[in-house]
């Protein structure tokens, strides 16, 4: 089966300092994706990015990055000088190819950024 | 933009009545979830289709909740009879052929309630 954690359960930073949140999976399948959505006060999940296992090249998206990596099991997503407006809950959640192809999402960590 | 739709934003209700919540998933999605969010928790599949198919519904509590999507396009989740411990938010997703590595869109999500 199939698991995410998320160990931060919340996290406060001020505004531009640069944050880390981190994941951590577990599957037994050799193709699998990963995915992070942000989850504002409003409560939409609203997709941020996609990752399969073949692909570890890390990525950048203006302000966020990705970083994937299959030998510690590890997605870890950094906000670069944080604003207010990143102030929400970040789940972190994979999907596998056999078996239940839905999300298995991690419990979440909320990120508070204080002006 | 294309968005899932959802109603109602939100539900208060007494235990022991029947709640039900819509969905409209993107058009042309062939694949409806359906994920409830306990509070401080991330979600957890309820229900998955595949055009008007249940493909997963392990995680159904099938005494009480029932879900269709009887022309494969929208759907509706109900509850009879609501208990306390459903309070939770109720989720709503869409993706276009069900396929693990395919980007889950979601709704806005219904906020229920149960005093």
């Amino acid at each position: 089966a199939q698991k995410v954690t998320q160990a931060q359960t919340e996290i406060s930073v001020v505004e531009k300092e640069d944050v880390t949140l981190d994941c951590v999976y577990e599957t037994r399948d050799t193709t699998y994706y990963l995915f992070w959505y942000k989850q504002p006060p409003s409560g939409e999940l609203v997709f941020l990015i996609r990752r399969n296992s073949f692909d570890e090249q890390n990525e950048i998206s203006g302000r966020y990055s990705w970083n994937f990596q299959k030998s510690t099991s590890s997605f870890n997503f950094t906000i670069t000088a944080s604003q207010v407006v990143d102030s929400a809950v970040y789940f972190c959640a994979l999907s596998q190819d056999t078996g239940r192809r839905a999300l298995t999402f991690g419990s979440g960590t909320r990120l508070q950024v204080q002006p | 933009e294309a968005e899932v739709a959802q109603s109602p934003r939100y539900k208060i209700t007494e235990k022991s009545q029947a709640v039900a919540f819509w969905c409209d998933p993107i058009s042309g999605h062939a694949t409806l979830y359906w994920y409830r969010q306990i509070l401080g928790q991330g979600p957890e599949l309820l229900v998955q289709f595949q055009d008007e198919s249940v493909v997963d519904d392990s995680q159904l509590p099938k005494d009480r909740f029932s879900a269709e999507r009887l022309k494969g396009v929208d759907s509706t989740l109900k509850i009879q009879p609501a208990e306390l411990g459903d309070s939770a938010m109720y989720l709503c997703a869409s993706s276009l052929g069900g396929a693990a590595r395919e980007t889950q869109y979601f709704g806005p999500g219904t906020r229920l309630l149960v005093l």
